[in-house]
């Protein structure tokens, strides 16, 4: 099975800032990467899919990239309602469709 | 508007069975494919299990394997997860989410999310 690995497992920042998660796999697996948000209590929303695009509804500070193997999620201009944790999934092939171990976004 | 609301959690003892049901409202059921995925008091989010949109294939995580079995009735639009021989560390809060496919069949992504029912394995 391909194995996600995230970081960081967790970050503080300051209303404003651009925040970065980064997501590994342990195998190619092209575009097919997608990000969730999950605030706390509630379940996980979709952020952004196939790598880059950005699901309808979400604000433009939220994008996606990647570069070989990595997989890039960076907040724009950080709000306090990005307080939340961030989790990377794989899809690519047959499920297991498995995910990164999230990264919790706090605010200093 | 698209809806997902997940029953059947409480809790079970060791090596006991319980199903969760996921009622499906607001899209056309039997056009998606459906997900389970769980997640453990304070741990991340771990895929469960999967079923095709007409309910031939189906796939498993390694760590329920040969233990939880997922069907759904299209006439109902519902989806179950039946697991059986349950151990501490299936406690968790199960979540059924809808599967989308671009329109070119390229990518699927999880778009709809229920807010899941818990689980306590317990004896």
């Amino acid at each position: 099975d391909i194995q996600m690995t995230q970081s960081p497992s967790s970050l503080s920042a300051s209303i404003g800032d651009r925040v970065t998660i980064t997501c590994r796999a342990s195998d190619r697996i092209y575009s097919y990467l997608n990000w969730y948000q999950q605030k706390p209590g509630k379940a996980p929303k979709l952020l952004i899919y196939a790598t880059s695009t950005l699901q309808s509804g979400v604000p433009s500070r939220f994008s996606g990239s990647k570069s070989g193997t990595d997989f890039t999620l960076t907040i724009n201009n950080l709000q306090p309602e990005d307080l939340a944790t961030y989790y990377c999934q794989q899809t690519y092939k047959t499920p297991p469709w498995t995910f990164g171990q999230g990264t919790k976004v706090e605010i200093k | 508007q698209v809806q997902l609301v997940e029953s059947g959690g409480g809790v079970v003892q060791p090596g006991r069975s319980l199903r969760l049901s996921c009622a499906a409202s607001g899209f056309i059921f039997n056009n998606y494919g459906m997900h389970w995925v769980r997640q453990a008091p304070g741990k991340g989010l771990e895929w469960v299990a999967n079923i095709w949109s007409d309910g031939n294939n189906k796939n498993y995580a390694d760590s329920v394997e040969g233990r939880f079995t997922v069907s759904r009735d299209n006439s109902k639009n519902t989806v179950y997860l039946q697991m059986s021989s349950l151990r501490a560390e299936d406690t968790a809060v199960y979540y059924c989410a809808r599967e989308t496919i671009s329109q070119t069949g390229t990518w699927d992504w999880l778009d709809a999310w229920g807010h899941g029912t818990l689980v306590t394995v317990s004896s």
